[in-house]
């Protein structure tokens, strides 16, 4: 099916591990972004992409690095993972740019993450 | 401070009931605006979207929202709500200063009682 897909949707982590959350699109978006959505503070926007290579900081970008080298995939890594990274994070894509991209944002389905 | 401020974080309603959620922003300029829904368990869905033009935009599912350019608001409207609607309700801003970025709201969680 059509959509952005996120794995795992799950996760229980060790404070200081690392680990990748997945993001893939299979709609040809050129943009993609991270998400992370804490109890009464929203969603907040820690990194995005307007293109394959290209990738730019968000709202609260520390302690997650991103990469876009490919359209489909726009992959999360937490290097030392730390408690206040305990979330629910949301990858979406969307079309095109500027007022494209606005009409069109996807979410995927989140992942849980819990570090302990 | 919050720049996209949701009064309500809780909102505990009956069935056909009326629907109003509170949206404020604190930017100048111009902004394009959104409402998302997120139903219990699943990803954000868009509701309605405001761009330019009659500032009173409906949405999917008998949803409306009225852009008040003078209140720095866009509140959320259902005349009759259902059950089904109990879900979290996220404002959205985009600033035409900030390229395609949305920046979210906290979110309300609407819970509709039959």
């Amino acid at each position: 099916n059509a959509g952005v897909t996120q794995t795992p949707k799950f996760q229980v982590l060790k404070t200081g591990q690392s680990m990748t959350l997945q993001c893939a699109q299979d709609m040809n978006h050129e943009y993609m972004s991270w998400y992370r959505q804490d109890p009464g503070m929203g969603l907040r926007l820690i990194h995005y992409s307007v293109g394959a290579g290209i990738t730019d900081q968000g709202e609260v970008p520390n302690g997650y690095n991103v990469s876009r080298s490919t359209t489909e995939d726009f992959p999360l890594r937490l290097l030392s993972a730390a408690p206040s990274q305990t979330s629910v994070y949301f990858c979406a894509s969307s079309p095109g740019t500027g007022m494209r991209v606005l009409n069109g944002y996807t979410f995927g389905s989140g992942t849980r993450l819990t570090v302990v | 401070a919050q720049s996209v401020s949701q009064h309500n974080h809780h909102v505990i309603l009956s069935e056909a009931a009326s629907l109003e959620l509170g949206c404020n922003y604190s930017y100048g300029g111009t902004v394009n605006l959104f409402w998302y829904v997120q139903y219990p368990g699943q990803h954000l869905q868009l509701l309605l979207k405001y761009f330019s033009g009659d500032p009173l935009v409906k949405g999917i599912k008998g949803f409306e929202a009225e852009f008040i350019k003078s209140k720095f608001s866009f509140n959320l409207r259902k005349p009759s709500v259902q059950w089904s609607d109990t879900a979290e309700y996220f404002c959205a801003v985009n600033r035409k200063t900030s390229g395609s970025r949305l920046t979210f709201g906290e979110g309300t969680q609407l819970t509709v009682n039959p």
